[in-house]
């Protein structure tokens, strides 16, 4: 059974500009979720989709948009990209929700300039 | 508001020794907890859980307790090995949210 995969592993932008971050979830899982990894601070939840609706949302700033296709696969979008949005983006899935056992992709480093 | 705290960025053990990564929580609400492991350059993997019912829960070398009175749980991880080197994250959950804390960075030294 094929796992989480996420693309692409690194990208490197500058800052203004746009970025989109693919994650393809285990097949039958329905709860996807993404979380920001920096030094210090863990992983801190952006949000969950779950049949394609957001139910659930962290506590960032609205350049942080994410959504979800029928096949469950998401995309997360990050508009305006400032110095402070380099770090780790890790997606996660499930079948039910983030209250039960994460299986995370790799993640996609973003380094902003 | 960390709701999830590990105080200890991280912990060096002898191979062989018993390794205790610690997790405090301040949220009573939080009724399941995990523990995830990081390599570098991979994502994070479940390790072990435990329900707020329960007060231990073992597998193999990892044994997790919960002390619900003191908010406070830890991973007992004996004997180390040095392929346990890891960053150790807890996670807290209740009814769709979950709270990660900020890790542990285990070293077993050979």
């Amino acid at each position: 059974k094929a796992g989480v995969t996420q693309t692409p592993r690194y990208l490197i932008k500058t800052r203004g500009q746009q970025v989109t971050l693919s994650c393809s979830p285990i097949s039958g899982h329905r709860s996807v979720s993404w979380y920001q990894q920096t030094p210090g601070q863990g992983l801190q939840f952006l949000f969950e989709y779950f049949s394609e609706t957001q139910r659930n949302k962290g506590n960032f700033p609205g350049r942080f948009s994410g959504r979800q296709f029928s096949n469950s696969r998401s995309e997360m979008n990050v508009s305006t990209l400032e110095l402070g949005d380099s770090a780790l983006y890790l997606c996660a899935s499930s079948f039910r929700g983030t209250d039960e056992k994460l299986f995370f992709g790799s993640g996609t480093q973003l380094s902003v300039l | 508001d960390q709701q999830v705290k590990q105080n200890s960025p991280s912990l060096s053990v002898q191979e062989g020794r018993i390794s205790i990564l610690n997790c405090d929580y301040t949220n009573s609400m939080f009724d399941y907890f995990l523990w995830y492991k990081k390599y570098p350059a991979e994502g994070p993997t479940f390790l072990i859980s435990i329900s707020s019912i329960k007060d231990k829960n073992e597998d193999g070398r990892f044994t997790v307790f919960l002390n619900k009175s003191a908010k406070h749980l830890s991973l007992h991880i004996v004997p180390s090995q040095p392929g346990d080197s890891a960053v150790y994250f807890c996670a807290a959950t209740s009814y769709d949210k979950v709270i990660f804390g900020p890790g542990t960075s285990l070293s077993v030294i050979p």
